[in-house]
């Protein structure tokens, strides 16, 4: 059964790199079915997607984070990986890794949508 | 980037209700359209994908529909389980969520 596992440091002083990897199980993260992902979830608040990669290392942003995130693949370890520079407080969130399942449509191609998800880690940015 | 609208953005009802919830986008998406359970302190569940097909090991009180601008989730017979936060999702281009909805208890 495939499991997703976030780790990394739960506290970011402000202005820093927020560094997250997610871990793999159950599956491999080279295969061409899936694409794979972060969400976040400030208290509170609701959902917003960060970015996902491909296992080639293509990746999509959200345009509001795109200048300062980064996303990452170690095939070799089975992660992948998350960059956020410059926080502040207004990045304390839960930070949710997924994977995204390929949807094949004759008309559109490859469309892919969220089915497993890790647990989530907290993230604080605080000084 | 397409904005997914919610509405409303919470409700109370009793258990055994009929709950519809509805999810707008701001340009046409297709089917490409998932729906989220979310319970406090837990990761979001998948329950819909492509508007209408429910996930495996779904209870199928739950159903979905619709295309293009408009899509609806409806629970026909709340359960004391299904009180939670319901996120709607495209994904058609990159993804976004809706702002989510929260069913409460009566």
């Amino acid at each position: 059964q495939l499991q997703l596992q976030e780790s990394g440091p739960g506290l970011v002083k402000p202005s820093e790199t927020l560094s997250l990897t997610c871990t793999v199980s159950g599956g491999s993260i080279s295969s061409s079915s899936y694409y794979w992902g972060w969400i976040r979830q400030p208290p509170g608040k609701g959902l917003e997607w960060i970015g996902s990669i491909y296992y080639s290392g293509s990746t999509y942003y959200n345009p509001s984070l795109k200048s300062r995130v980064t996303i990452s693949v170690d095939t070799s370890k089975n992660q992948f990986s998350l960059k956020l520079s410059s926080v502040t407080a207004a990045d304390t969130a839960v930070y949710y890794c997924a994977r995204h399942f390929r949807y094949y449509d004759i008309l559109t191609g490859s469309l892919y949508y969220m089915d497993v998800w890790g647990k989530g880690t907290t993230v604080t940015v605080s000084s | 980037a397409i904005r997914m609208t919610q509405s409303p953005s919470s409700l109370s009802a009793s258990t055994g209700d009929r709950v519809t919830i509805t999810c707008r986008a701001s340009q046409g998406i297709s089917s490409y359209l998932a729906w989220y359970q979310q319970k406090p302190g837990k990761a979001p569940k998948l329950l819909i994908y492509a508007a209408s097909t429910l996930q495996s090991g779904v209870p199928s009180r739950f159903s979905g529909s619709g295309s293009g601008t408009d899509f609806t989730l409806t629970i026909s017979c709340l359960q004391s389980e299904d009180f939670a936060t319901y996120y709607c999702q495209q994904y058609y281009s990159i993804w976004t969520f809706g702002q989510g909805t929260k069913v409460e208890i009566k």
